[in-house]
């Protein structure tokens, strides 16, 4: 079973709040993923890390931002949501090989009214 | 160009019969590696299988098992003796390249599975 964290599991939140959604993992992992995923659709990369310090954005362009300042922590940040945010975000992390399979975490549904 | 496509966006299968969900890939490179996840409706992904290009067999985990014909660039999932419990989103998923540090993943736009009892 993966060891990987987000929480809130489930938010609801007003336009124009700054949230940050968690994301921990205790697996050592260098590699960590946020996706968003609108519910029965497919996963868009938003941002990626490769271990602490380095970030990078995705293929799907988001206004959240990230950051990695330690190897098991890696947040995500709306500086003010908008109802268009609403979806589910997941995080993953991986090692870096081959057979770089991704563990997940149990995402967090984010609803902007 | 989808780099993964799957082309059934829903399926309905008869509990305790086979499945297989369908995947194709696009790539050019030599390397990569083929992911099959599932996600409940409780929505966690959850890693089932993997198949690494060079692989001589196709990979098998429990009942699940992956179909790999790599001169079609297909990577089918096969689920033995289907179960209510495997009604969810099935997605393929490939990794180009040899594992390296700025590898990424990139995941089709999933197939629903429906168990019928």
């Amino acid at each position: 079973e993966a060891d990987i964290y987000q929480t809130p599991r489930y938010l609801v939140i007003g336009t124009g709040k700054k949230i940050t959604l968690e994301c921990s993992q205790t697996m050592g992992h260098d590699k960590m993923y946020w996706y968003q995923q609108d519910p029965g659709m497919e996963l868009h990369l938003i941002h990626y890390s490769y271990g602490v310090n380095s970030t990078e954005k995705g293929d799907l362009s988001s206004e959240s931002t990230v950051s990695r300042i330690r190897t098991e922590h890696f947040p995500l940040t709306l500086e003010s949501a908008r109802p268009s945010h609403t979806s589910q975000y997941l995080c993953a992390s991986s090692e870096v090989r081959e057979e770089e399979t991704q563990y997940f975490g149990p995402g967090t549904r984010l609803l902007v009214l | 160009a989808q780099k993964i496509t799957q082309t059934q966006p829903g399926m309905f299968v008869q509990e305790k019969e086979a499945v297989t969900l369908d995947c194709t890939y696009d790539t050019s490179d030599p390397s990569y590696g083929l992911f099959w996840y599932k996600q409940p409706s409780s929505g966690e992904m959850i890693f089932l299988i993997y198949q690494g290009s060079y692989d001589q067999q196709n990979a098998t985990e429990g009942r699940y098992s992956l179909n790999f014909q790599k001169a079609r660039k297909s990577a089918n999932l096969v689920i033995s003796a289907s179960q209510l419990g495997d009604s969810a989103m099935y997605f393929c998923a490939m990794r180009e390249g040899e594992g390296e540090r700025d590898d990424k993943i990139i995941f089709g736009k999933g197939t629903r599975l429906h168990i019928l009892p």
